[in-house]
């Protein structure tokens, strides 16, 4: 098993640009979910997913959307980025709700916004 | 609301001295709570968690927290520290409504010198 895998791992974009993070899990998880981590702030959850074809905003949901056509994706797109968008971006999937079931975060995507 | 504070945001030890890592949480009711592991540059991984079963909380590596209702407090323990635990730690709590997200702390740094 790769676990949860993202790509790209940096990106350096402009202002007003777009771009999809990608986000792949081979553990055949219902749930994932996209958190952004700033200096000082912790992880934010950004957008959640508890299956295919479904998907819901988090706290700081604003200039970024989600689908979920499959299982194992769940790509996260920046419509127009921002510089308040630097940030370490998290995608992590889990097997079910209950707190029997593992957290597994990805790597992370360092993106930056001149 | 549920949330957690994360008391130091650095904590320097020296090898083979005990390590403590403050954590205290808000909560309406009784909380699933955790402790991740972030090394630089890398993703998170669970060291432990607390989902009220027994109160002291064995994980990897040597850590334990330890579940205190009365004080609020789900600190980490670690009796000697090894290089290797130089890292960022983050207590979480896990909502029980709704998608059932978890809330970040801060984060304390760790440092260890030798």
């Amino acid at each position: 098993n790769a676990g949860v895998t993202q790509t790209p791992k940096f990106q350096v974009l402009k202002t007003g640009q777009s771009m999809t993070l990608q986000c792949a899990q081979d553990m055949n998880h219902e749930y994932m979910s996209w958190y952004r981590q700033d200096p000082g702030m912790g992880l934010r959850l950004i957008h959640y997913s508890v299956g295919a074809g479904i998907t819901d905003q988090g706290e700081v949901p604003n200039g970024y959307n989600v689908s979920r056509s499959t299982t194992e994706d769940f790509p996260l797109r920046l419509l127009s980025a921002a510089p308040s968008q630097t940030s370490v971006y998290f995608c992590a999937s889990k097997g079910g709700a209950s707190d029997s079931y593992e957290q597994y975060f990805g790597p992370g995507t360092r993106l930056t916004v001149t | 609301a549920q949330s957690v504070t994360q008391l130091d945001s650095h904590v320097s030890v020296s090898e083979g001295t005990p390590v403590l890592l403050r954590c205290n949480y808000s909560s309406s009711y009784s909380p699933s709570l955790f402790w991740y592991v972030q090394h630089p540059n890398k993703g998170l991984q669970l060291l432990l968690k607390y989902t009220s079963a027994a109160t002291l909380v064995k994980g990897i590596n040597g850590f334990e927290a330890e579940f205190k209702k009365s004080e609020t407090s789900f600190h980490l323990t670690k009796p000697s520290a090894h290089m290797s635990d130089a890292a960022e730690y983050f207590c979480v709590v896990r909502i029980h409504t709704g998608f059932q997200k978890l809330v970040f702390g801060t984060g304390t740094r760790l440092l260890v010198s030798p």
